[in-house]
């Protein structure tokens, strides 16, 4: 089955601008969650979506925000976006059984903030 | 405050040798680990996983060994191959938001295999 997709690939926006970046999950896949990777940082947790809401958040502003639709594709919002939130957004779904105790990526939304 | 340590920021192994990554965790409540390998311009992929009732989980080339008495955590790749040659993390689950989604990942070693 196909993976997860997420699109657009790469984005320039400036400061003060917003953004969003969608997710399509793994077909059967009802859990999508977000996660942010920089140099410095590494990976960070932004939130995860079940079944249109939200079930776990991270530690970033209120300025990053998400959603998910019935049909589990899910999006995420940046909006004032600042230099620093310039990194790899990375998607990442997970199933039932033994889908569940993995995540499955897709390939990123690499964002930079000019 | 780090909570997943991988002090290795790279490591360069020659091809046929044994690759080891190390991983450290300060949490005595993490109970389930997981390693994922990312190649450039590619989201990172599931590699191999490991309970804390276990001390050793091995799929094929890739074995990772858990000691919970010093908290850390190893992966070898044997024999390495240049294929290997990635980003590996070592992640744990949140154990306070529970189920598996909610990751915490280390800072990943950088592994160059080299005819």
């Amino acid at each position: 089955k196909a993976g997860v997709t997420q699109t657009p690939r790469y984005l320039i926006k400036t400061r003060g601008q917003q953004v969003t970046l969608s997710c399509s999950p793994i077909s059967g896949h009802r859990s999508v969650s977000w996660y942010q990777q920089t140099p410095g940082q590494g990976l960070q947790f932004l939130f995860e979506y079940f079944s249109e809401t939200q079930r776990n958040k991270g530690n970033f502003p209120g300025r990053f925000s998400g959603r998910q639709f019935s049909n589990s594709r899910s999006e995420m919002n940046v909006s004032t976006l600042e230099l620093g939130d310039s990194a790899l957004y990375l998607c990442a779904s997970s199933g039932s059984g033994t889908d569940n105790e993995k995540l499955f990526f897709g390939s990123g939304t690499q964002l930079s903030v000019l | 405050d780090q909570q997943v340590k991988q002090n290795s920021p790279s490591l360069s192994v020659q091809e046929g040798r044994i690759s080891i990554l190390n991983c450290d965790y300060t949490n005595s409540m993490f109970d389930y680990f997981l390693w994922y390998k990312k190649y450039p311009a590619e989201g990172p992929t599931f590699l191999i996983s490991i309970s804390s009732i276990k001390d050793k989980n091995e799929d094929g080339r890739f074995t990772v060994f858990l000691n919970k008495s010093a908290k850390h955590l190893s992966l070898h790749i044997v024999p390495s191959q240049p294929g290997d040659s990635a980003v590996y993390f070592c992640a744990v689950p949140n154990p306070i938001s529970g189920g598996y989604n909610k990751l915490i990942f280390g800072a990943g070693t950088r592994l160059a295999v080299h005819p």
